[in-house]
């Protein structure tokens, strides 16, 4: 079984310039998330899909980042215009939940952001 | 609001010897706590979680007791080698409105000399 990926792996932009990325679940997980990663730090939640519906983009900056999960499968993630302050790695992650809470995220290998 | 804190930030063993990494968290109706290794580079990876069901649960050389009064969780690694060595995350299922969200501690990179 294959595991989450995205891509691309890595990237570098100017600042003002948009970017995006893309995650492709575990096949069959229905909750997809966005993590933002600063270097020595945890991951933070941006937003959680539920199949196709953002359930919670609470922490996600509107102003600049969307999201979207078309068909409940694949989703990208868009920065535009990028700042400097968003260089991070950006984890997407899924998970199969079948009843209540709780179930075991998997993570893909992040994008790591590199704006100049 | 909710948060976790994770404690050391670094620690170094030597190979062989145990590493305990301790974690509090602020909600008390937090059920789920996953713990993560992270490898230089590359993806967070589950290594142990336990639900609040449950004081303790083990597995092979690695295992995680949880104090729900007091509102801690701890992982303890037995007989350490060198391939133990990575930043280690653990996390709290934070429940909110009928949501919920993954709170992440800060992190604990651990060393293992050999």
């Amino acid at each position: 079984e294959a595991g989450v990926v995205q891509s691309p792996r890595y990237k570098i932009i100017e600042k003002k310039q948009p970017v995006a990325f893309w995650c492709n679940p575990i096949s069959g997980h229905n909750t997809l998330y966005w993590y933002l990663q600063n270097l020595g730090q945890g991951p933070e939640l941006l937003i959680r899909y539920e199949n196709e519906e953002a359930v919670d983009d609470s922490q996600l900056p509107k102003d600049r980042f969307s999201a979207e999960r078309l068909k409940g499968v694949d989703s990208t993630l868009k920065i535009q215009p990028a700042e400097l302050g968003d260089s991070a790695v950006y984890l997407c992650a899924s998970s199969l939940v079948t009843s209540g809470i709780g179930a075991e995220q998997y993570f893909g290998p992040g994008t790591r952001l590199t704006v100049t | 609001g909710e948060n976790v804190e994770q404690h050391p930030s670094t620690l170094s063993v030597q190979e062989g010897d145990s590493a305990v990494i301790k974690c509090t968290y602020s909600d008390s109706a937090s059920n789920y706590f996953p713990w993560y290794k992270q490898e230089l580079g590359k993806r967070p990876q589950l290594i142990i979680d336990i639900r609040s069901n449950v004081g303790e649960k083990k597995d092979q050389r690695i295992a995680v007791t949880l104090n729900k009064t007091a509102k801690h969780f701890s992982l303890h690694i037995t007989e350490t080698q060198p391939e133990d060595s990575a930043v280690y995350f653990c996390a709290a299922l934070h429940l909110t409105s009928g949501t919920y969200k993954y709170i992440f501690g800060t992190g604990t990179r651990l060393k293992v000399l050999a």
